[in-house]
């Protein structure tokens, strides 16, 4: 089974500044079945990212992904106010998903 | 517009048992693969189970295998989650979510989510 160890654990930033959150897998995943997501209370999951690098629909350029094999970013290149929220990486290999422990991104 | 919709939720006694349902609109629910993800309080997203486009091949996380079971009606475009032997651990938010495939693996659609509560 592959285990995505996302850091940091938490990040404290401003509104304004730039978000780099780090999604690392135990071994190599191919790029296509990588994705992120963001999670805020009371709501279901967001895609954000799909194919490493794919934003889905709807999402703001201001969020990317890049990475391959077992190193993955997802970056926030301006924090709004309402992408305060907690942020997982997932991916599937060998038939089976698994998802990062997640990062919280808390206001500063 | 692509819609998934829970039910089924609700409190149950720990080793009760509980059905939760999804309902699925707006697209070809027989093409994608399916999936049960849940987050308890205080912990993270975790994949609960999922089930293929044609319902032959399915997967359970092990926290959860022998007592639950997925399954599907593609005709009634209906997912389901039989839960048995409920433990307090199972207490969690659960969502239905969407694989969207075509040669990439993420979840696009999701529901609003069901509430399980189990205890005593």
């Amino acid at each position: 089974e592959v285990v995505l160890t996302q850091s940091p654990g938490t990040l404290s930033l401003s509104p304004g500044e730039r978000a780099t959150l780090s999604c690392r897998a135990s071994q190599s995943v191919i790029s296509s079945y990588l994705a992120w997501y963001q999670h805020k209370p009371g709501q279901a999951p967001r895609l954000l990212i799909y194919g490493a690098s794919i934003r889905a629909t709807g999402i703001p350029d201001r969020f990317s992904g890049s990475g391959s094999g077992t190193d993955f970013t997802l970056t926030i290149s301006r924090l709004e106010p309402e992408d305060f929220a907690v942020y997982y990486c997932q991916q599937y290999g060998r038939s089976l998903y698994t998802f990062g422990q997640g990062t919280k991104l808390e206001i500063k | 517009q692509m819609q998934l919709v829970e039910s089924g939720g609700g409190s149950v006694k720990p080793g009760g048992s509980l059905r939760v349902s999804c309902a699925a609109s707006g697209f070809t629910f027989s093409d994608h693969y399916m999936t049960w993800v849940r987050r308890a309080p205080g912990k993270g997203l975790e994949l609960v189970s999922y089930i293929s486009s044609g319902g032959i091949t399915t997967y359970y996380a092990d926290s959860v295998k022998g007592r639950f079971t997925i399954s599907r009606d593609n005709a009634k475009n209906s997912l389901y989650l039989q839960m048995n032997s409920l433990r307090a651990e199972d207490t969690a938010v659960y969502y239905c979510a969407r694989d969207r495939g075509y040669n990439y693996a993420a979840f696009d659609v999701w529901g609003p989510g069901t509430m399980v509560t189990v205890s005593s």
